[in-house]
């Protein structure tokens, strides 16, 4: 069975604050793709990143990291430095090779000034 | 500015009316989905079509259908409204080979009364 768990499903930060987003998966597949995206209150869902299952090596793009570890299932998303823009509902996602994307619940994440 | 639109932003319908949510990309994609959204329940697949005329159920798919005459317009289809559809309802489109790069509409907030 596919599984995507975000088990916080909202967390208030002061701005300029690090926060981290949870994101356990479970798949039987040894080949697989994880994403994260980030829906701001326009409502569309914004791609932020995708790493496949053989690229353990964590990224970093401005203040956003992400931290992939297969050992734990795990695919942790970091904003360092929160400011308000960053407010937004993220859905880490899970897509095996049968092309569907599989997401978790979302987290919503409040940066207040 | 590639995009995918969807063709209302908000809708109300009573319950028991026959609802066209409709879609359309204009990046030439194989494929195309419809989500639902929910709070707490994250998105969840309701259909979708890799090529012209093509559909196939996802998870959720009681109570809906789709068409897709066209590559570039994919219609979710409410037979006979009922409230426990009331929800954001999300369209996105990908190439076949994307691994889950997906283009999101801005979603149709849908709400059934």
């Amino acid at each position: 069975a596919q599984k995507v768990t975000q088990a916080q499903t909202e967390i208030s930060v002061v701005e300029k604050e690090d926060v981290t987003l949870d994101c356990v998966y479970e798949t039987r597949d040894t080949t697989y793709y994880l994403f994260w995206y980030k829906q701001p209150p326009s409502g569309e869902l914004v791609f932020l990143i995708r790493r496949n299952s053989f690229d353990e090596q964590n990224e970093i793009s401005g203040r956003y990291s992400w931290n992939f570890q297969k050992s734990t299932s795990s695919f942790n998303f970091t904003i360092t430095a929160s400011q308000v823009v960053d407010s937004a509902v993220y859905f880490c996602a899970l897509n095996n090779q049968g092309g569907k994307l599989i997401f978790g619940q979302g987290t919503e994440l409040s940066v207040k000034p | 500015d590639v995009k995918v639109t969807q063709s209302s932003r908000y809708l109300v319908k009573r319950t028991g009316e026959k609802v066209f949510l409709e879609c359309v990309q204009d990046m030439d994609h194989e494929n195309m989905f419809w989500y639902r959204q929910d709070p707490g329940l994250g998105l969840r697949l309701i259909y979708f079509s890799y090529d012209v005329k093509m559909k196939e159920k996802g998870d959720i798919p009681e109570g809906y259908s789709v068409s897709r005459e066209k590559k570039e317009r994919f219609s979710l289809i409410l037979e006979s409204a009922s409230t426990n559809q009331t929800s954001m309802y999300l369209c996105a489109s990908s190439l076949v080979y994307s691994r889950g790069g997906y283009t999101f509409g801005s979603g149709t907030r849908l709400t059934v009364v």
